[in-house]
């Protein structure tokens, strides 16, 4: 199946400082990426979705300056996370449609730990 | 307001027997579904996916039932085995290009 890459599995930051995570789709193109954000013992979270040469579509609730989302190419969509507080500590997953089928693959998942 | 629902957190199952997952939605529009299933620490997995013309899809242990006018589907494993346990999630595919999750249930099969 389609191969999604995610980009660094985990990361541990101060408080104040800013991070990026990386998806890449391998072995196709993805017109659009998902961000997800995963709370202990809860569902999926969409955070946002992200369309390639445009700009971000942002879930209600979700900070828009504060997660920021670029998808510049077809294959890459990076998510950075500006300023992190300990409130922002969680599992971050994404993920790529396959054109046609609908399938939807997701990355490994980033673990954020922000000191 | 949850589309889409998964009411039962937690399963446990023997090893063999059939497990039963269950999930509900209440938009029509929805069209297609999807059956992840979920390690700690790691992304979803894609199982197995149905599109709602159909009521039934099968693929090795796994088959996914989907009842439309009840607006429910079912994933069904059998026979059931350890490794299978997880956190299961069903997402409905709303044709916007958007995937609304449910909110999962933990199986766990007994050895």
């Amino acid at each position: 199946g389609a191969v999604v890459s995610q980009h660094p599995s985990r990361v541990i930051c101060k408080s104040g400082t800013s991070v990026k995570i990386e998806c890449r789709s391998l072995d196709f193109q993805a017109t659009t990426m998902f961000w997800y954000r995963q709370f202990p013992k809860q569902s999926l979270m969409l955070m946002a979705t992200s369309n390639e040469g445009s700009k971000a579509t942002y879930e209600q609730g979700v900070e828009k300056d504060k997660f920021l989302i670029n998808h510049a190419s077809l294959t890459l969509s990076t998510l950075t996370v500006t300023s992190a507080h300990p409130e922002d500590s969680s599992f971050y997953i994404c993920s790529a449609s396959l054109f046609g089928t609908g399938e939807l693959f997701f990355g490994e998942g980033s673990r954020l730990t922000v000191l | 307001d949850q589309q889409v629902k998964q009411n039962s957190p937690s399963l446990s199952v023997q090893e063999g027997r059939i497990s039963i997952l269950n999930c509900d939605y209440t938009n029509s529009m929805f069209d297609y579904f999807l059956w992840y299933k979920k390690y700690p620490a790691e992304g979803p997995t894609f199982l197995i996916s149905i599109s709602s013309i159909k009521d039934k899809n099968e693929d090795g242990r796994f088959t996914v039932f989907l009842n439309k006018s009840a607006k429910h589907l079912s994933l069904h494993i059998v026979p059931s085995q350890p490794g299978d346990s997880a956190v299961y999630f069903c997402a409905a595919f709303s044709g916007t290009y958007k995937y609304i999750f449910g909110t999962g249930t933990r199986l766990k099969v007994l050895a």
